[in-house]
């Protein structure tokens, strides 16, 4: 299991931290991406970006500038932050895991999501 | 970036009554590399068919996949009362980022 924390409500301009723990698996696991997905306010799905156990991430371009992922081995989780905040960035903000294998790289696992606001 | 478009936004049927999404790729999509998802109101994004055509663990036979290239089709033979959701297709092909489609409500008639 996945399972999202972090702060409900964010400032604007401020970076938002979440982590994932997961729960039944280890994140060293080399088969695996860790991945972060958001959904907007009544809208579709965006991936974010994913961190594989050797430390290699890949971040969608469109939020590449702001994002860094990282992983906590000893602690089986993994974060996210996301720097700058707009009230754009608003959204449930997911965990995911896939697999490495390229035809089997869908979500599989998910988390249940966070809600963040980004408010003053 | 690949664009996943879906049609028709909002689908209302009666149970009983067959469903069918379709989603369109902006370019070609590998069979083995599109998925569906269906999603419930305060839930997570649920599995339930990869590489076109495959069913996830638990996933009902009324669930169906199809297609190639870059037209893709989910298919409920029977839309059963649990089935009411939205839906979403999602492309993981090595062209990333990984995308997925807008979403396809299914309402009751």
């Amino acid at each position: 299991q996945l399972q999202e924390s972090g702060p409900g409500l964010v400032k604007p301009s401020q970076t938002l931290s979440l982590t994932c723990r997961v729960a039944g698996d280890s994140i060293k696991n080399d088969g695996f991406y860790w991945n972060w997905i958001r959904q907007l306010p009544g809208k579709g799905l965006e991936w974010i970006a994913y961190i594989h156990s050797s430390g290699q991430t890949y971040y969608n371009p469109s939020l590449k500038s702001r994002i860094s992922v990282s992983m906590d081995l000893s602690n089986n989780q993994f974060s996210l932050e996301l720097s700058s905040v707009t009230a754009a960035d608003a959204a449930v903000y997911y965990c995911a895991r896939s697999s490495i294998i390229v035809e089997s790289r869908y979500f599989a696992s998910w988390g249940q999501g966070t809600l963040v606001t980004v408010s003053s | 970036e690949i664009v996943l478009t879906q049609s028709p936004g909002t689908l209302s049927l009666s149970p009983g009554e067959r469903a069918t999404i379709s989603c369109r790729a902006s370019q070609t999509v590998r069979v083995i590399h599109l998925a569906w998802y269906q999603q419930k109101p305060g839930q997570a994004p649920r599995l339930l068919i990869h590489a076109t055509s495959n069913r996830a663990t638990g996933i009902p036979d009324r669930f169906s996949g199809s297609g190639s290239g870059t037209d893709f089709t989910l298919t409920i033979t029977r839309v059963e009362p649990e089935d009411f959701a939205v839906y979403f297709c999602q492309q993981y092909s090595g062209t990333l980022p990984w995308t997925f489609g807008q979403g396809t409500k299914i309402e009751i008639k």
